[in-house]
């Protein structure tokens, strides 16, 4: 069935380092890739999208590309601060489903 | 716009009480997700509706579990009875279509803890 997995955390960076956070997906056919981010406490946030191959996806200094050839969806940010500190959830959406990773928790320290 | 209101946000039962967790999607959204957020486990999809037809249930844990979703405007997640197993914080979540170019809205979650 469909899945996606990404690198395991906590991932832990000093403050404006660069940030990678990886992120694989399985599916047939051509989903839509989301990063979502939850900070301590609330609801996942939509934080970018790409919905077709080759699509660049940015928000708030983070990116992110559509690589079907390799199926992954990395997210970048070239320089991080604290407040970016949060749990970072890739997922896929087909079919009406939203199907998550197991999400990757950011400490960044000043 | 108000977003996604799931009630109550904290809930503490007992093992063997029944539960009813609620959720009121944004106006005008057509898909409505019922997950559920554990360390062990992730979040996992447990049922989603489509113009208030459940279209997937296959997440539904067991026969513990039911949703309904009687108007556009309302959801329930009920457990009875409920188990420790099922402490976890459940999220409700709506959105305006059912394609790629729509995403999901979540509400703050509901925080369960059955002793």
């Amino acid at each position: 069935g469909d899945s996606v997995t990404q690198m395991e955390g906590p991932v832990t960076l000093s403050e404006e380092a660069f940030l990678t956070i990886n992120c694989t997906y399985t599916a047939t056919g051509y989903p839509s890739l989301f990063w979502y981010v939850q900070y301590p406490g609330e609801g996942l946030q939509l934080l970018l999208k790409a919905t077709k191959a080759d699509d660049k996806g940015s928000n708030k200094g983070f990116e992110a590309t559509y690589r079907k050839e390799t199926t992954s969806f990395h997210l970048e940010k070239g320089s991080v601060q604290v407040s970016d500190s949060a749990v970072y959830f890739c997922a896929l959406r087909k079919g009406g489903k939203l199907i998550f990773g197991q999400g990757t928790e950011l400490s960044v320290k000043p | 716009d108000a977003g996604v209101i799931q009630s109550p946000r904290h809930e503490v039962t007992e093992m063997g009480q029944e539960v009813t967790l609620r959720c009121k999607p944004i106006s005008g959204h057509d898909y409505l997700f019922w997950y559920r957020q554990t360390m062990m486990r992730g979040l996992e999809l447990l049922i989603y509706f489509n113009n208030n037809v459940p279209i997937d249930d296959s997440g539904m844990p067991e026969d513990r579990f039911s949703a309904k979703m009687p108007n556009a405007s309302f959801s329930t997640l009920k457990i009875q009875p409920s188990e420790p197993r099922d402490s976890a914080v459940y999220f409700c979540a709506s959105s305006r279509g059912g394609d790629g170019n729509s995403p999901l809205h979540f509400g703050n979650g509901t925080r369960l803890t059955v002793t």
